[in-house]
């Protein structure tokens, strides 16, 4: 079974602060690891996969199969980065997601 | 705008009544998912269709749910006989069909059973 946790909900920073947003995932097999963004009144969208290896908007993640992690992670985060945050897991050949519930990323001025 | 689009937006229905979406995918992808989002979760897996095959259905996609894909184009998503427990968001997203291409997502629609 395919599953993804992410243990906050909420996390609030402030501007230039370092910011991370945790993701575990559980897979038996080898997994495509993606992350979703989804700002104020707008559609889900993707913002970075695992094997593209790409840094999108100052963000990174690294896939540590050893801790079955996908960490997000910005150095200096900036208000426009409010917004929901969704870890996505992709498995076998049918290409479905399975999402993490989400954490709410806050960046204060 | 050519992304993926979603009609309606906001359907407020009574229970026991029938409803249903449609899902307009980005014309060249031949992958078309239908996840649900309660508030608080992350949207989970319905169905998906390759082309016209509807190739899986999540356990969540319970008898009263029908999908369907004519010709590969547009789907439908129809709820028979409403239960208040179905009010979330519907999500369409479209793929095109290389190894893990990325989701394209709809805007929604958002269900209300009163």
């Amino acid at each position: 079974a395919q599953r993804v946790t992410q243990p906050e909900k909420l996390l609030s920073v402030f501007k230039g602060a370092p910011v991370e947003l945790k993701c575990n995932y559980s897979y038996s097999g080898s997994p495509e690891l993606f992350w979703y963004v989804q700002y104020s009144r707008q559609r889900l969208q993707l913002l970075l996969r695992h094997i593209s290896r790409e840094s999108i908007k100052g963000f990174t993640a690294d896939l540590n199969k050893g801790e079955t992690s996908f960490h997000l992670k910005k150095p200096f985060a900036q208000e426009e980065d409010s917004a929901m945050y969704y870890c996505a897991l992709s498995g076998g050949s049918n290409y479905k997601l399975t999402f993490g519930k989400g954490t709410l990323l806050t960046v204060n001025p | 705008d050519t992304g993926v689009s979603q009609d309606p937006r906001h359907k407020i229905t009574k229970r026991g009544q029938n409803v249903t979406f449609r899902c307009d995918p980005i014309s060249e992808h031949n992958r078309l998912y239908w996840y649900r989002q309660t508030l608080g979760q992350g949207p989970e897996f319905l169905t998906y269709f390759q082309n016209e095959a509807q190739l899986e259905k999540s356990r969540l996609l319970s008898d009263r749910f029908s999908a369907e894909r004519p010709k590969g184009s547009f789907s439908t998503l129809e709820i028979q006989r409403t239960e208040q427990g179905d009010s979330a968001m519907y999500l369409c997203a479209s793929s095109f069909g290389l190894l893990n291409s990325p989701l394209h997502f709809g805007n929604g629609t958002r269900l209300t059973v009163t």
